[in-house]
């Protein structure tokens, strides 16, 4: 089983939708949550991270986190055909190691 | 404040040859991370460094790379001989070290532009 699962798309929204991202993890002891953005052909970026149960809000971006199904999710709300991208969801547990997902990759259509 | 800093960008070798890549990170950040990521998939951990110490190196192929991060800065890369699979972009990053919050890791981890190898 792999630690950290995400559905590798192509998700495609139309522009102005909300995409909605979802990534498992394995690890019950996880504690700490990221979302990086990574284009293509560049390094990733942070967008969001999350580390207790409910919903972070961060402008268009909304993380959501629950442990108990092992689960997080990440909305970008309003889409832009500059939120195309690949997204990645990383995961911490009780060390500095961080675990990455395969990513999905969005497209928003103009 | 500067960022990650690698070095080559690219590079093109023959499989069984060695490359080498360099990575400077972020001044003050104690833990150092290279990141194998292959077209289409995840940025895969291939070490981890806390100063100048290996935290994690299970994923790292011990016989054909190595890593060193002398003096606790800047960190160095091997891979020798290279085969085709080795074809990849390697990541370098680094976070900080007072990034715990509550027993919380929540140091941002900061890439490099990344060095892109072909082995052909």
């Amino acid at each position: 089983q792999k630690e950290v699962e995400q559905n590798s798309g192509p998700l495609s929204v139309p522009e102005g939708a909300i995409a909605s991202l979802n990534c498992t993890y394995s690890d019950r002891v996880s504690q700490s949550f990221f979302w990086y953005r990574q284009y293509s052909g560049k390094s990733p970026e942070l967008i969001m991270s999350i580390y207790s149960n409910g919903d972070k809000e961060d402008g268009r971006f909304t993380a959501q986190l629950n442990k108990a199904s092992q689960y997080v999710s990440l909305l970008i709300r309003d889409s832009q055909p500059s939120d195309s991208a690949t997204y990645l969801c990383a995961v911490t547990s009780g060390t500095y190691k961080y675990i990455f997902g395969t990513g999905t990759r969005l497209k928003v259509l103009a | 404040e500067a960022g990650v800093a690698q070095s080559p960008r690219y590079k093109i070798i023959e499989k069984r040859q060695s490359v080498a890549f360099w990575c400077n990170p972020i001044s003050g950040h104690a833990t150092l991370y290279w990141y194998q990521q292959i077209l289409g998939q995840g940025p895969k951990l291939l070490i981890q460094f806390q100063n100048n110490g290996v935290v994690d190196d299970s994923q790292l192929p011990k016989d054909r790379f190595s890593a060193e991060r002398l003096k606790g800065v800047d960190s160095t890369l091997k891979i020798q001989p290279a085969k085709l699979e080795d074809s990849a972009v390697y990541l370098c990053a680094s976070s900080s070290y007072p990034g715990w919050t509550g027993g919380l890791n929540t140091g941002e981890l900061f890439f490099g532009e990344g060095s892109r190898l072909t082995v052909l």
